[in-house]
């Protein structure tokens, strides 16, 4: 079945360390998203590729850092510059720019 | 700015109730509008997707519809079940794409 596979799920993080979530789609979408969500408030937009080799940031893109080698993969890292990165985040694709969203279940990070 | 505002922000219904969550968006200048149904801990499920060119979609017992012109779409759930008990988000896809705070829905047994 075609989807979103984003991992880990669950992931915890030293104060200064630098930590990579992955998302690998089989769908063959060109765009894909990195969101973050927290209790009580909408999602957040961090990075958005709408091709390969190609990547713009979002609304709260600061600590944070993407890259997009491969149509399938949309790997993001927190680095420790981001202050306060515990959250839920929501990686997407869409077959293009216009296009509806398919979501991946999510990985939650937790700084220790 | 797309501002997207949902309004329940919770609901609570005793089973076999019909319902209407409300979403309402400042910018008709869209793409499209999805309905999301989010359990918690997970990832975003689309229920329903509409184009700007579409009123309305239909999938089982939901009903979404969208007036560009008054800036708001409905998600009719009829018949409600206690599975149904969830966060139901809204999103418009614009420039961007931008997201209610969502509507939390329990259904009573």
């Amino acid at each position: 079945d075609g989807g979103i596979t984003q991992s880990p799920k669950y992931l915890f993080r030293k104060e200064g360390q630098n930590v990579t979530l992955s998302c690998e789609q089989n769908l063959n979408h060109d765009a894909m998203y990195w969101y973050r969500q927290d209790p009580g408030q909408g999602l957040r937009l961090i990075y958005y590729s709408q091709i390969v080799n190609d990547f713009q940031k979002g609304d709260i893109a600061e600590g944070y850092s993407v890259s997009r080698e491969k149509k399938e993969s949309f790997p993001l890292t927190v680095t420790s510059a981001q202050k306060n990165p515990t959250a839920f985040y929501l990686c997407a694709s869409s077959i293009d720019w216009g296009n509806g969203y398919t979501f991946g279940s999510g990985t939650r990070l937790t700084v220790v | 700015k797309q501002e997207v505002t949902q309004i329940p922000a919770a609901l609570s219904v005793p089973e076999g109730e019909n319902l209407v969550l409300n979403c309402s968006f400042t910018d008709s200048a869209i793409y499209n509008l999805q309905w999301f149904r989010q359990d918690p801990g997970k990832g975003l499920t689309s229920l329903l997707l509409i184009q700007s060119s579409q009123r309305e979609q239909t999938s089982g017992r939901l009903n979404a519809s969208l007036d560009k012109s008054s800036g708001r779409s409905t998600l009719y759930i009829a018949a409600s079940q206690p599975g149904d008990s969830a966060t139901y988000l809204c999103a418009i896809k614009g420039n961007d794409m931008r997201f209610g705070a969502g509507t939390r829905l329990t259904v009573k047994p």
